[in-house]
């Protein structure tokens, strides 16, 4: 069954570093989405992207933070900067059209932020 | 801004017996609802949805109850199964909004064997 994968799992960085996660949506999909859980916190939206530009993206989603789909297949959410509070599980996930509304995610990468 | 709430951060249900999990919205431009089932460490994953223009929806073990008027919905498992044990997710989304969803707090379902 054709899942979302995302890279690495585990992430370290210091503070200040830049962090670039990756994601291969489902390849018939065409939206994409970033989620990222803060641990014990709910999952937030941080943006969506749909032919090639975002469609939208929350408060979080400052510009410290980038999405890119460099070469079709990829999806990469770049953080410049990384802040402490930066620390959290970050999802990838996509959706195969609008009307259905069901969004599929990948397994998350821990980012931690020393 | 909980436009999205599930006021029972846990619940524990024994191995068999029915579990109802209880989500409530303040938006009323949602018109559709989620269910995700999320493991520790891992990706939320779909469980079962439902669209405001149904008030029903049942797959296998699962069933969705949309309530609109009182913008509620939950979810029944029966018969819970030990499984089954997982944070439950309840999200919507609305028309326009590119689909994203918004999520509730979650619920750790405990099925006892």
């Amino acid at each position: 069954e054709p899942e979302v994968t995302q890279t690495p799992s585990h992430q370290v960085t210091q503070m200040g570093q830049e962090v670039i996660l990756r994601c291969v949506p489902i390849s018939n999909h065409l939206y994409f989405y970033w989620y990222r859980q803060i641990l014990g916190q709910k999952v937030e939206f941080l943006v969506s992207f749909y032919n090639n530009e975002i469609s939208e993206k929350s408060e979080i989603f400052d510009d410290q933070f980038s999405v890119e789909r460099p070469d079709g297949s990829n999806f990469t959410l770049k953080i410049r900067s990384t802040k402490l509070e930066d620390s959290a599980m970050y999802f990838c996930a996509s959706m195969k059209l609008a009307t259905t509304g069901e969004l599929f995610f990948g397994e998350g990468s821990r980012l931690t932020v020393l | 801004d909980q436009q999205v709430k599930q006021n029972s951060p846990s619940l524990s249900v024994q191995e068999g017996r029915i579990s109802i999990l209880n989500c409530d919205y303040t938006n009323s431009m949602f018109d559709y609802f989620l269910w995700y089932k999320k493991y520790p460490a891992e990706g939320p994953t779909f469980l079962i949805s439902i669209s405001s223009i149904k008030d029903k929806n049942e797959d296998g073990r699962f069933t969705v109850f949309l309530n609109k008027s009182a913008k509620h919905l939950s979810l029944h498992i029966v018969p819970s199964q030990p499984g089954d044990s997982a944070v439950y997710f309840c999200a919507a989304s609305a028309t326009g909004s590119a689909r994203q969803l918004t999520f509730g707090s979650g619920t750790q379902l405990t099925v006892l064997p």
